[in-house]
C-alpha cells in the first residue's frame, strides 16, 4: 500500500539550512511535491520534482530525490523565522490524480 | 486574484447535528477537491470533481456524507448527523486540467479550511 513517512520536528537556528526528509514506499511515483502549510491556513504548493530527475533547483530551495532509496528531500538554505510551518511531501503514482501526503514536518526557526 | 475561498472558518457542532461547508474554487478552474486533515496528519482525499461530475467519491462515507457541485462551480460537502470522529479541517482545493497532460503535473490551490470541532 501506499506509505509516506517523515519525521515530526525539526529546529533550526536562523540562517542556518534546514533539511526536511521524506521517504516513501510506492516505487511508481511520477511527481513528487513540497507543501507548505502555515498556521490556519491550506496547503501552498512550494515545488516538485519529476521522477526522472535527481535534483531541482529554485532559489532558496533544493530537493533532492534518491529513487534507489526512495528518499525525498528539502532543503532551505538561509532559513527565515517566516520558513517556520509545517512542510508535507506529497505524491503521485503513475497518471493518477490521486496525491499520497505524509504526515508533514514542523519546522521552528529560532531567531 | 482571489484564491479558493472556504466558509465557515470554523464550526462547533454537537454530534448527532447536521453541517455543511462551502467552497469557492478559483475561477476557471473545473476540477475541485474536497479533503479531510486529521490533527498531525496530511490531508487525505475525500471526493473529486470534474465541473459538475463527481469523479471519485470512492473515500466519502456515504452514510453520512453527501456532497454536491450544481453548476460546476461552488461546492458544498455536508455531513448529516455528524460524529465525534468527524472533528477535523475539511480543505478545499482546485485545479486547472490540461488536454493531454491530464494529471501529468496537476498544480492544486488549497482554501484555508473549515475546522470543525464535534462535541
Amino acid at each position: 500500500g501506499e506509505d509516506v513517512e517523515q519525521s515530526l520536528f525539526l529546529s533550526v537556528r536562523e540562517g542556518d539550512s534546514s533539511v526536511i526528509n521524506c521517504t516513501y514506499t510506492d516505487s511508481s511515483s511520477t511527481y513528487l511535491y513540497w507543501y507548505k502549510q502555515e498556521p490556519g491556513a491550506g496547503l501552498q504548493l512550494l515545488t516538485y520534482i519529476f521522477s526522472n530527475m535527481d535534483m531541482k533547483q529554485d532559489q532558496r530551495l533544493t530537493v533532492l530525490l534518491n529513487k534507489k532509496d526512495k528518499h525525498l528531500s528539502l532543503r532551505i538554505a538561509d532559513t527565515q523565522t517566516g520558513d517556520s510551518a509545517i512542510y508535507f511531501c506529497a505524491f503521485k503514482m503513475g497518471s493518477s490524480y490521486k496525491l499520497i501526503f505524509g504526515s508533514g514536518t514542523r519546522l521552528l526557526v529560532r531567531p | 486574484e482571489a484564491g479558493v475561498v472556504q466558509s465557515p472558518r470554523y464550526k462547533i457542532i454537537e454530534k448527532k447535528q447536521p453541517v455543511a461547508f462551502w467552497c469557492n474554487p478559483i475561477s476557471g478552474h473545473n476540477t475541485l477537491y474536497w479533503y479531510r486533515q486529521n490533527l498531525g496528519q496530511g490531508p487525505e482525499l475525500l471526493i473529486r470533481y470534474e465541473n459538475e461530475e463527481a469523479v471519485d467519491d470512492s473515500q466519502l462515507p456515504k452514510d453520512r456524507f453527501s456532497a454536491e457541485r450544481l453548476k460546476g462551480v461552488d461546492s458544498t460537502l455536508k455531513i448529516q448527523p455528524a460524529e465525534l470522529g468527524d472533528s477535523a479541517v475539511y480543505l478545499c482545493a482546485s485545479s486547472l486540467d490540461w488536454q493531454g497532460r491530464r494529471f501529468a503535473n496537476e498544480k492544486l490551490f488549497f482554501g484555508s479550511g473549515t475546522q470543525l470541532s464535534v462535541l
